[in-house]
């Protein structure tokens, strides 16, 4: 089993371009999460979502859009990228409440 | 407010020492309990986990964490490291309600040395 496929994982961007991180999973879980990791930070939720077809807010959601029009799948968008999105993004996905979250391997985004 | 606090950043501990991991939790709903580990430029995997029952919980590979309610605590302890023990650690919470979420704490880098 592939478990938490993250596509790409790494990406330069400049400054005000757009881009779209996907995460794909063959798992058939109903919760799907991005999360971004920063050094003495931990990570940060930044969307999550509950099913197919829906989407909800993390601690850190401003900057960040996401879909998940596939179960299998969930993206995450920057439409504008700032410096301050530099970062190691982490896509997870879960069967449900209180089961284990199964990870992709990163993406690491830098933004010049 | 829900939250999950790791007060040790860095943990340096000498091979075969034992070693305690900090995680607290504030939360006035019902919680699951996590610890995942993150080996350098991989993801996280599941170490883990309390839901409910016995407080105390295993690894396959040596550790445990016991849940502590009144103390709103869930540390993690190994009784003797190994050096391949060296990794970060993350204590992570589903507070239930509310969208149950899986909040991380800030993360405990342990090195373990010879």
């Amino acid at each position: 089993n592939a478990g938490v496929t993250q596509t790409p994982k790494f990406r330069v961007l400049k400054t005000g371009q757009s881009m779209t991180l996907l995460c794909a999973q063959d798992m058939n879980h109903e919760y799907m999460y991005w999360y971004r990791q920063d050094p003495g930070m931990g990570l940060r939720l930044i969307h999550y979502s509950v099913g197919e077809g829906t989407t909800a807010k993390g601690e850190v959601p401003d900057g960040y859009n996401v879909s998940r029009l596939k179960k299998q799948n969930f993206l995450l968008g920057l439409e504008s990228a700032a410096p301050s999105q530099t970062s190691v993004y982490f896509c997870a996905s879960s069967v449900a409440v209180g089961t284990e979250a199964f990870f992709g391997q990163g993406t690491r985004l830098t933004v010049v | 407010a829900q939250s999950v606090t790791q007060l040790d950043s860095q943990v340096p501990v000498f091979e075969e020492a034992p070693v305690e991991l900090r995680c607290n939790y504030s939360s006035s709903v019902s919680v699951y309990l996590f610890w995942y580990v993150q080996y350098p430029n991989q993801g996280l995997q599941l170490l883990l986990k309390y839901l409910s029952g016995s407080t105390l919980v295993e690894s396959i590979n040596g550790f445990e964490a016991e849940f502590n309610k009144s103390q709103t605590s869930f540390h993690l302890r190994k009784p003797s490291v190994h050096i391949s023990d060296t990794a970060e650690y993350f204590c992570a919470v589903t507070f239930t309600g509310g969208g149950n979420k899986l909040t991380f704490g800030t993360g405990t880098q342990l090195k373990v040395e010879l």
